[in-house]
């Protein structure tokens, strides 16, 4: 199964509001995780099935979708959410990420 | 505190093999099953193979297939993660994580804990 994000690059202000979209080659009902990684750091889980917000996770991150269509927004960016955020569908092995998007200060 | 430590990365010849490890602590780690996934340079994140809590079952991304073979010893909390017949494009940092669950193949599977990774370095 091939996942595709949009854009690859994204340039926001603190404060502001942006969105993610991850799309799946086909249907992969729920069955969406989110990542945020950062240069050198361990990457951390976001969001599982679409849109179950993973303990310890600011309430400002959020995720829907079904099928092939699926959104990560963050809402009132903060300083530390500047990372790259990638899609990856459980949907059945081999497991496959989108190519990411980079999320960077304007 | 769930953690997860990566070793055994360094600079191997194309055709050479290496093995790495990933020291867990903080969980039973017989309960859950694990990943290892993988980021080359410049580019996202593979996921390259996991394993169930058990060891009883493996999966791998088709790019490894037959060259590299996952498996875990219970008594040690450790992962490996065999690397033979090494390519150029194998070069990457290579991440550990712990599954969400006892199986890997199931739709609930997400990657909840991450290692900070261990460098791999293909090249003549």
């Amino acid at each position: 199964i091939q996942m595709t994000q949009s854009p690859s690059s994204l340039s926001a202000s603190v404060g502001d509001s942006v969105t993610i979209t991850c799309r799946a080659s086909q249907s992969i009902s729920s069955y969406l995780n989110w990542y945020q990684h950062k240069l050198g750091e361990a990457p951390k889980l976001l969001i599982y099935t679409a849109s179950n917000l993973q303990s310890g996770v600011p309430s400002r991150f959020g995720g829907s979708g079904s099928g092939t269509d699926f959104t990560l927004t963050i809402s009132s960016l903060q300083p530390e959410d500047f990372a790259t955020y990638y899609c990856q569908q459980s949907y059945f092995t081999p497991y496959t990420f989108g190519q990411g998007t980079k999320l960077e200060i304007k | 505190e769930v953690q997860l430590l990566e070793s055994g990365g360094g600079l191997v010849q194309p055709g050479g093999s290496l093995r790495l490890s990933c020291a867990a602590s903080g969980f039973t780690f017989s309960s859950y099953a694990m990943s290892w996934v993988r980021q080359a340079p410049g580019k996202g994140l593979e996921w390259v193979s996991g394993i169930s809590g058990s060891g009883g079952s493996t999966y791998y991304a088709d790019s490894v297939k037959g060259r590299f073979t996952i498996s875990r010893d219970k008594s040690k909390n450790t992962l490996f993660l065999q690397m033979n017949s090494l390519r150029v494009e194998d070069t990457a940092v290579y991440y550990c994580a712990k599954g969400s669950m006892n199986t890997v193949n199931s739709y609930q599977y997400y990657m909840d804990v991450w290692g900070r990774g261990t460098t791999v370095t293909v090249s003549s």
